[in-house]
């Protein structure tokens, strides 16, 4: 099935540091989805956008839904040591099947 | 609210046997549920889409003879893997959705020696 290609694939960081990813499509989506899975378990929402251009935060989190609609970025700013996990954006056109893109892995170095 | 619940959470079988996975709305009715497969460092892939009361519809490639999905209730979706071998090995997790949003269970790690 179709992916969403995810950049950066891994990220080695230093606690307090900020982090950026980023996901683009071939295809445009109305929905886009940012999830974290921590290992053994099924990924949790963190932010949901619902129009282009839309910028929403959660917390240190904060998500852009791309003006094209073809992307979207994710940015976590001073990191803390639980943010260690996998992030997946996802992509919705109407009320299709979610697409997952192929995942940030975040790992803090102390 | 929105708590999806899977049973078991770990299997391990023999090769050739068949395992059946439990997914569950334990708070909300949901008419539809998803399957999805994840293999390790990969992403999660859609296997097929739950629907209460109708068949499943299932994704390119994904043999629905092997993978059998029962969706007999609002609140429980179930997967059963039939005649399993090694390749079958992997992380399942399922979604349920309510509002517009898909709400995802723990995950089943199934190991098939």
């Amino acid at each position: 099935g179709q992916q969403l290609n995810q950049s950066p694939q891994s990220m080695f960081i230093q606690e307090g540091e900020d982090v950026s990813m980023n996901c683009t499509s071939s295809s445009i989506f109305n929905t886009w989805l940012w999830y974290k899975q921590d290992p053994g378990e099924g990924p949790v929402l963190l932010i949901a956008l619902y129009k282009a251009g839309e910028l929403t935060s959660n917390g240190r989190l904060t998500a852009q839904f791309g003006i094209t609609r073809k992307d979207s970025f994710l940015n976590i700013s001073a990191s803390i040591p639980s943010d260690v996990g996998i992030y997946f954006c996802a992509g919705q056109f109407g009320n299709e099947k979610l697409t997952f893109g192929t995942g940030t892995r975040l790992t803090i170095i102390p | 609210g929105a708590v999806v619940s899977q049973h078991p959470s770990r299997v391990i079988c023999k090769s050739g046997t068949s395992v059946k996975i439990e997914c569950r709305s334990l708070d909300f009715q949901a008419t539809t549920m998803f399957w999805y497969r994840q293999f390790p460092k990969q992403s999660l892939m859609l296997m097929a889409t739950s629907n209460e009361g109708s068949k499943a519809t299932y994704e390119q490639g994904v043999e629905k003879d092997k993978f059998l999905i029962n969706h007999a209730s609002l609140t429980l979706s179930t997967l059963t893997v039939t005649s399993a071998h090694p390749e079958d090995s992997s992380f399942y997790i399922c979604s349920a959705h309510r509002y517009n949003e898909q709400f995802f269970g723990p995950g089943t790690r199934l190991t098939v020696l």
